[in-house]
């Protein structure tokens, strides 16, 4: 069965500081990677995916992932946060099977 | 194009009664997600439909939870009897093709507090 693991359950980083949300999963054949953002008392929305080709997805506010073949992850990274970022982020596979997501990461972005 | 639309946005209701949830996906897409939302759960898969016909019921809780979707563009989840343990979030999603490659678009979700 595919999984998605999202090993931290929050992470915090000062304003301007670069960040990091770690994903890994686990899927037979090639996977298909998304990672979504939820901000309080709305629905998920779509920041990027990684379908095939270049290893490094650029998304929308400035995000990016950089797919892993070899360590299975595919971490979502942005140079510069801002306190606007702070938000729940989604890692997501997708299979054959349906997309499965993770438990969530809540980043808090210090002033 | 106005999304995903979810109706109530907020639902409160007492032990035993039926509730019904409504979901109006983008036009155009041909398959749609429900989904629940708990901070115990985490984001939970439903049902999910395509071109109108339930694929994967899996997720469905129990048989007090059923969903119908009669056309491309409305579906409805139902909760008969409802439970305080049903209180969550619930969303809707819509895809063009149902494929795990495409984008899943979410509504903004119907809070329901079941007292």
């Amino acid at each position: 069965a595919q999984s998605v693991a999202q090993p931290e359950d929050q992470v915090n980083v000062a304003e301007g500081n670069p960040l990091t949300v770690k994903c890994t999963y686990s899927v037979s054949g090639n996977p298909y990677l998304f990672w979504y953002v939820q901000y309080p008392n709305r629905g998920l929305q779509f920041l990027l995916k990684y379908i095939t080709g270049d290893n490094l997805v650029k998304g929308s506010y400035g995000f990016e992932a950089e797919f892993n073949k070899s360590q299975t992850s595919f971490h979502l990274k942005k140079p510069s946060a801002l306190v606007s970022d702070s938000a729940l982020y989604f890692c997501a596979v997708g299979g054959y099977q349906k997309v499965t997501f993770g438990t969530g990461t809540k980043l808090q972005v210090i002033p | 194009d106005a999304g995903v639309i979810q109706s109530p946005r907020h639902e409160v209701t007492e032990m035993g009664q039926e509730v019904t949830l409504r979901c109006k996906p983008i036009s155009g897409h041909n398959s749609l997600f429900w989904y629940r939302q708990t901070m115990m759960r985490g984001l939970e898969l439903l049902i999910y439909f395509n071109n109108n016909v339930p694929i994967d019921d899996s997720g469905m809780p129990e048989d007090r939870f059923s969903a119908k979707m009669p056309n491309a563009s409305f579906s409805t989840l139902k909760i008969q009897p409802s439970e305080p343990r049903d209180s969550a979030v619930y969303f809707c999603a819509s895809t063009t093709s149902g494929f795990s490659t495409d984008t899943q678009y979410f509504g903004p979700g119907t809070r329901l507090t079941v007292l």
